[in-house]
């Protein structure tokens, strides 16, 4: 079928440790991908996209590859913040282009 | 407007009442959608709407559900007779385009039916 798998939370790192939140994908063809994030008591907020393979999305220290030959678009940071604790959501276009479909989310916990 | 707008932003009713929740995305921007967040269910497409071509109601879960969008703008999110499992968060985004613009999410109106 064609969906969004995340790893399942809850993240729970410390204060500048490396992270990894991985999410693969399943389409036809080459869809776009992306990565959201929601903050606590905020809406979802774009973090960064990848339109092809191969293309690296980045934003606020956040880095995410597109990779076609594993279906993959794992997002990673090298050193987090508390303020990155938040839910994380991997998703990718529909093969028509007319809606995001969205992996169930990665929750992630910095503790100082 | 600056951003998505969505109104109530919490919304409490009886079940098998009906409820209508507003959007008004961001100016000039074509495609509106509607998305259901339930609790460890992740984010659940409802309907999309881009310009004035007909919508693409695919996700809507069953006849209580529609939602219109007048002039172009401000959408409506209508859910008849509410029912416990309809209670979610109702995000509306918008998005200049389609596919690889991505959306703008507005709060999201967290509706509840006891």
């Amino acid at each position: 079928g064609n969906s969004v798998t995340q790893m399942e939370g809850p993240v729970t790192l410390s204060e500048e440790a490396f992270l990894t939140i991985n999410c693969t994908y399943t389409a036809t063809g080459y869809p776009s991908l992306f990565w959201y994030v929601q903050y606590p008591g905020e809406g979802l907020q774009l973090l960064l996209k990848a339109t092809k393979a191969d293309d690296k999305g980045s934003n606020k220290g956040f880095e995410a590859t597109y990779r076609k030959e594993t279906t993959s678009f794992h997002l990673e940071k090298g050193s987090v913040q508390v303020s990155d604790s938040a839910v994380y959501f991997c998703a990718r276009s529909n093969q028509a282009g007319t809606a995001l479909i969205f992996g169930k989310g990665t929750t992630l916990s910095v503790s100082s | 407007g600056a951003g998505v707008s969505q109104s109530p932003s919490n919304k409490v009713t009886e079940k098998g009442k009906d409820v209508e929740l507003r959007c008004d995305p961001i100016s000039g921007h074509t495609a509106l959608y509607w998305y259901r967040q339930s609790l460890g269910q992740g984010l659940e497409f409802l309907i999309y709407f881009q310009g004035n071509s007909a919508p693409d109601k695919s996700g809507l879960p069953s006849d209580r559900f529609s939602a219109e969008r007048t002039g172009g703008s401000v959408s409506t999110l209508t859910i008849q007779r509410t029912q416990q499992e309809d209670s979610a968060v109702y995000l509306c985004a918008s998005s200049p385009g389609q596919g690889a613009y991505g959306y703008t999410f507005g709060s999201g109106t967290r509706l509840t039916v006891v």
